[in-house]
């Protein structure tokens, strides 16, 4: 079966800091991997998708970035981190199929 | 930009009561899914339509896609409080690489 991790849980990092979140994929290959971000109790906002290594797309301009250095490693990284960009980050892999499948998420915090 | 609008927002009801959440769009999809979430997870799928007039049962849930594959709901019997969460639907189109369009959500609180 599949499985999907993110790591850190939480992070609380200051206004200026880097950022570097991880999301793994078990269980399948050559998925569709995508990185949200959630406002508190409200839809999902598509930050990047990627469907194979290298290849990032960027849905909306913005002080993160993207990398997928392998298969099932999907990485989400900001050089200088604003107060706008604290949130609930979630990562989800699909296969061109009709579902996606979410990670645990990471809460990130700026301050 | 084809835009999901989710209805109520927010809904509040007794353990026992029944709920309707609406999902509508004026644009068509090749596939509508419904998740929930609760704080601090990522969403669960629940299920997944594609067929216009299409109807899915799980367990005391109901879920339709609109004939015109447009709209869809999601009907809850005789909710209980382990159906609180956030409701999400989410729609994707065969020309969309595999992105899906995502509702702001609906806030299910159901009281003992």
């Amino acid at each position: 079966s599949q499985t999907i991790h993110q790591w850190p849980a939480t992070l609380v990092q200051p206004v200026g800091s880097p950022l570097s979140l991880e999301c793994t994929v078990e269980g399948t290959s050559n998925p569709n991997l995508y990185w949200y971000r959630q406002a508190a109790g409200r839809g999902l906002q598509l930050l990047f998708y990627s469907v194979g290594i290298g290849q990032i797309s960027s849905e909306v301009p913005q002080n993160l970035s993207a990398s997928r250095p392998q298969d099932r490693q999907f990485i989400l990284s900001s050089k200088k981190l604003l107060l706008s960009d604290s949130g609930f980050y979630l990562c989800a892999w699909g296969n061109y199929g009709h579902e996606q499948y979410f990670g645990p998420g990471t809460r990130l915090t700026v301050t | 930009t084809q835009l999901l609008e989710q209805s109520p927002q927010f809904l509040s009801i007794q353990e026992g009561e029944n709920l309707t959440v609406y999902c509508n769009s004026s644009s068509v999809f090749s596939s509508l899914q419904w998740y929930r979430q609760e704080p601090g997870e990522g969403p669960v799928l629940l299920v997944t339509v594609v067929t216009g007039g299409e109807v899915k049962k799980l367990k005391r849930l109901t879920f339709q896609f609109g004939d015109a594959r447009k709209d869809s709901s999601l009907h809850i019997t005789a909710a209980q409080p382990g159906d609180t969460g956030l409701y999400l639907c989410a729609g994707g189109t065969t020309d969309s690489w595999g992105k899906f369009q995502f509702g702001a959500g609906t806030q299910v609180v159901v009281t003992p």
